[in-house]
């Protein structure tokens, strides 16, 4: 079965501090993993995915296969990544249905 | 397009009452998935079609839930006899179909909150 575990539910810093979110997924075969971000009175949206290796908003996240994790990072945050951020899990193939984790709300205070 | 819809945004019921929510994917998304969200808990998948075929369903959805996709455009998700416990919010998200071997990236509604009472 597959699972995704966000072990922390809030995360309150200060502007400019460093900001990780963990994650930790259980999967049999080669998953693909997502961050999903949720600003307040938006709907779910996508922000960034392990296989583009991109940075989005100054995120950058790293598929460890051996730690089973996919955190997310930003060197410096900034007010307007307070936002509610759900890690997510696929399989490939033809049912590419979603496992995530229970988000982590991020706070970024002046 | 600007985007996925669903209608309506709120919904306040009485228990043992049917409802019907909808959901309009982006235009030429063939891919669309149901799923439920409880407070303080992510999403959890319903159910997925593929066009007009609904592919697979969790053990989620019970007997009381059913779900259709006439002409794989427009998507349905009844749920008959309500109980407290179907209180939840219902994300509607649609995709394209994915490049090979790659999981495709879901575009997710604004959602319908239920509440049952």
């Amino acid at each position: 079965a597959q699972r995704v575990t966000q072990p922390e539910k809030l995360l309150s810093v200060f502007k400019g501090a460093p900001v990780e979110l963990k994650c930790n997924y259980s999967y049999s075969g080669s998953p693909e993993l997502f961050w999903y971000v949720q600003y307040s009175r938006q709907r779910l949206q996508l922000l960034l995915r392990h296989i583009s290796r991109e940075s989005i908003k100054g995120f950058t996240a790293d598929l460890n296969k051996g730690e089973t994790s996919f955190h997310l990072k930003k060197p410096f945050a900034q007010e307007e990544d307070s936002a509610m951020y759900y890690c997510a899990l696929s399989s490939t193939g033809a049912n590419s249905k979603l496992t995530f984790g229970k988000g982590i709300t991020l706070s970024v205070r002046p | 397009d600007t985007g996925v819809s669903q209608d309506p945004r709120h919904k306040i019921t009485k228990r043992g009452q049917n409802v019907t929510f909808r959901c309009d994917p982006i235009s030429e998304h063939n891919r669309l998935y149901w799923y439920r969200q409880t407070l303080g808990q992510g999403p959890e998948f319903l159910t997925y079609f593929q066009n007009e075929a609904q592919l697979e369903k969790s053990r989620l959805l019970s007997d009381r839930f059913s779900a259709e996709r006439p002409k794989g455009s427009f998507s349905t998700l009844e749920i008959q006899r309500t109980e407290q416990g179907d209180s939840a919010m219902y994300l509607c998200a649609s995709s394209p179909l994915g490049w090979s071997g790659g999981a495709d990236t879901q575009y997710f509604g604004p959602g319908t909150r239920l509440t049952v009472l």
